[in-house]
């Protein structure tokens, strides 16, 4: 699976559109962009996710770029709870054994 | 119900003593994971079960021993551990299958090895 990086840290103020960078410049035609957040003291939850269409869910929107090599995340109206570690991550489409690979991540701070 | 329960919450045990983590969810999905997660850091996948198969060992120690006894449960069974392995561990699940599904993770199991 293709490695990913993403800022370490992101503040956002409450109430804007929170926008969160990953880069993924060795993916392949055959992997998809995947994100997760973890609020503190909770398992991983699964945001959204997208093969080369932008895609949007009552969560949040992908924006992929044409190239595939960076996609963005985009909390539309952020609150303090979405404070949390944002995960993205690139998986084969046929991924048989299910591995999740995550990265580092970026900690999103929303602040009043 | 989209929910993966795991108990206990939170486990201290000694080196020698033998524990076991259980992990449920009641979605109809076909794979299981266990993860594991050191404080600061992201989750390491440790295994994969598919179809009530073990699937994926990610060169796990043999302390850790999962079982998988039927498509709603998975344990983790626990014998001898060190106290590096104090950890918080978390179970998912998905649709399995060879297509991409998104994972359901639970709350986690907060385990402090003295």
């Amino acid at each position: 699976d293709a490695k990913t990086t993403q800022p370490t840290s992101m503040d956002c103020a409450e109430g804007r559109a929170a926008n969160l960078p990953c880069n993924h410049s060795t993916i392949s035609g055959n992997e998809y962009v995947y994100w997760y957040r973890q609020i503190h003291s909770q398992g991983p939850q699964y945001i959204i996710h997208g093969l080369k269409n932008n895609e949007t869910n009552e969560m949040a929107s992908l924006i992929i770029t044409e190239d595939r090599k960076s996609s963005t995340l985009i909390l539309p109206h952020a609150t303090l709870r979405d404070t949390a570690v944002y995960y993205c991550i690139v998986r084969l489409i046929y991924n048989q054994g299910g591995k999740l690979i995550f990265g580092q991540g970026t900690e999103l701070s929303v602040k009043p | 119900d989209t929910e993966v329960t795991q108990t206990p919450k939170h486990l201290v045990m000694g080196m020698t003593n033998k524990k076991s983590l259980k992990c449920e969810q009641h979605m109809g999905h076909r794979a299981m994971y266990w993860y594991k997660q050191k404080a600061k850091k992201p989750p390491e996948l440790m295994f994969v079960y598919s179809y009530e198969k073990l699937s994926i060992n990610e060169s796990v120690p043999s302390r850790f021993s999962p079982e998988c006894p039927n498509s709603s449960l998975l344990n983790l069974h626990l014998h001898a551990l060190q106290p590096e392995d104090s950890a918080l561990y978390l179970c998912a699940s998905s649709r399995g299958g060879p297509m991409l599904h998104e994972q359901y993770f639970g709350p986690g199991t907060r385990l402090t090895v003295t």
